[in-house]
């Protein structure tokens, strides 16, 4: 089944304790991106990447570092943590096609962090 | 960061009535996207726009990219209670893979 997993679903950490949010996706996407969302204000984009080693920053990416070593992951890292990264995370990713195919963004089912 | 506008915010219809929603921005773009999300779910596509002026429809919604790219709309007829959720828009610039998202509109559909 073509999924894009996201763990762990529920995270609740301290400030400035380091975590990683993993993604995993099994449809040879090359493409991949993280958002945040938050009450009132819908989907925004932390970090995407169009590729294994090609990552580049969304609206969001303060506080936020990825990597991307191979196709299928996509991981999330928070340094150090803070109250105001409290928020619902989702992944997702996409074949990377020309001008005018349709980039359907597949999306995990989010990972939500509580930072106290 | 930029964001587009969406409207309304929610929704309360009754079964069986139609739902209007759109969005607009101050940006040009060249592909605009709809998306549901379900309750403890990530968002799944429902539409995709490549051209101004275009009109697509996928079973009951229909959505239409604006003539100045700037703008999009979403039709629901018909509404039924498994309409419940939140609309998203999102706009994508040609040459950047940079998904703009609308703030959602949250239908809630009275049986």
């Amino acid at each position: 089944e073509a999924q894009v997993t996201q763990n762990p679903r529920y995270l609740i950490t301290v400030t400035g304790k380091k975590l990683t949010v993993t993604c995993s996706q099994n449809m040879n996407h090359e493409y991949m991106s993280w958002y945040r969302q938050d009450p009132g204000l819908g989907l925004r984009q932390i970090y995407y990447s169009m590729n294994v080693e090609v990552t580049d920053k969304g609206d969001v990416p303060e506080g936020y570092k990825v990597s991307r070593k191979e196709k299928r992951n996509f991981p999330l890292i928070l340094e150090s943590p803070s109250p105001n990264q409290t928020s619902l995370y989702f992944c997702a990713s996409s074949l990377v096609t020309g001008v005018g195919a349709k980039n359907i963004q597949y999306f995990g089912a989010g990972t939500r962090l509580s930072v106290l | 960061g930029q964001q587009l506008n969406q409207s309304p915010q929610s929704m309360f219809i009754q079964e069986g009535e139609d739902v209007s929603m759109n969005c607009t921005s101050s940006s040009i773009f060249n592909t605009w996207l709809w998306y549901k999300q379900d309750p403890g779910e990530g968002p799944v596509l429902l539409i995709a726009l490549y051209k101004a002026g275009e009109l697509t429809s996928n079973g009951r919604l229909t959505a239409q990219f604006g003539i100045t790219r700037k703008d999009s709309f979403l039709n629901i007829s018909a509404s039924i209670p498994s309409d419940v959720g939140i609309y998203f828009c999102a706009g994508l610039t040609s040459g950047t893979y940079k998904y703009i998202f609308g703030t959602g509109t949250r239908l809630k559909v009275l049986a």
